[in-house]
């Protein structure tokens, strides 16, 4: 069964630091997310894409952030300069074309020091 | 912004019980999904809903699109031990194409 991957599983990172994480999506799919969870919280929406471009991104979505899907594979989530608060769970999430169901990968789990 | 509640927040249960979680939010949405995460694992999609008042099974997990569409209910007969983890829901109003997530249900299932 197709499913969505992601690396790497565990970023340790310092403040101030880039750092990219990718994300595999299913492969016919067409649109992509990203969100955030912070330890013991809820499931942040972040940004969606769709055609090349952002779709919607969300508040916490900010200069810091960017996405890019540089292959026909990869899309990437990146953080310029990452802050402490930026410690949660990414998750990835793709869907096709034919229904709403959103298909999470298993997550990199960022640790900002 | 929108925002969903889930209860309850955190449920105890015996292995065999049947369990109803609630979705409930104060806007109408077009579209329920209901997943289930395990610690440290993304969210596992379980049903999806598209219409108000239908209901929807996935093996012993039942859930249904209210008549309001402004909540959504997943219930699960005959629990048993790996059904332990965190229920969230997530809505999808008219206007977007995104979802915004519920806290969650926290169940555990005592042997």
């Amino acid at each position: 069964e197709p499913e969505v991957t992601q690396t790497p599983s565990h970023q340790v990172t310092q403040m101030g630091q880039e750092v990219i994480l990718r994300c595999v999506p299913i492969s016919n799919h067409l649109y992509f997310y990203w969100y955030r969870q912070i330890l013991g919280q809820k499931v942040e929406f972040l940004v969606s894409f769709y055609n090349n471009e952002i779709s919607e991104k969300s508040e916490i979505f900010d200069d810091q952030f960017s996405v890019e899907r540089p292959d026909g594979s990869n899309f990437t989530l990146k953080i310029r300069s990452t802050k402490l608060e930026d410690s949660a769970m990414y998750f990835c999430a793709s869907k096709g074309t034919a229904s709403y169901e959103q298909y999470f990968g298993p997550g990199t789990r960022l640790t900002v020091t | 912004g929108q925002q969903l509640n889930q209860s309850p927040q955190s449920m105890f249960i015996q292995e065999g019980e049947d369990v109803s979680m609630n979705c409930t939010s104060s806007s109408i949405f077009n579209t329920w999904l209901w997943y289930k995460q395990d610690p440290g694992e993304g969210p596992v999609l379980l049903i999806a809903l598209y219409k108000a008042g239908e209901l929807t099974s996935n093996g012993r997990l039942t859930a249904q699109f209210g008549i309001t569409r402004k909540d959504s209910f997943l219930n699960i007969s005959a629990s048993i031990p790996s059904d332990v983890g965190i229920y969230f829901c997530a809505g999808r109003d008219n206007y977007g194409q995104n979802f915004v997530f519920g806290p969650g249900t926290r169940l555990s299932v005592l042997p």
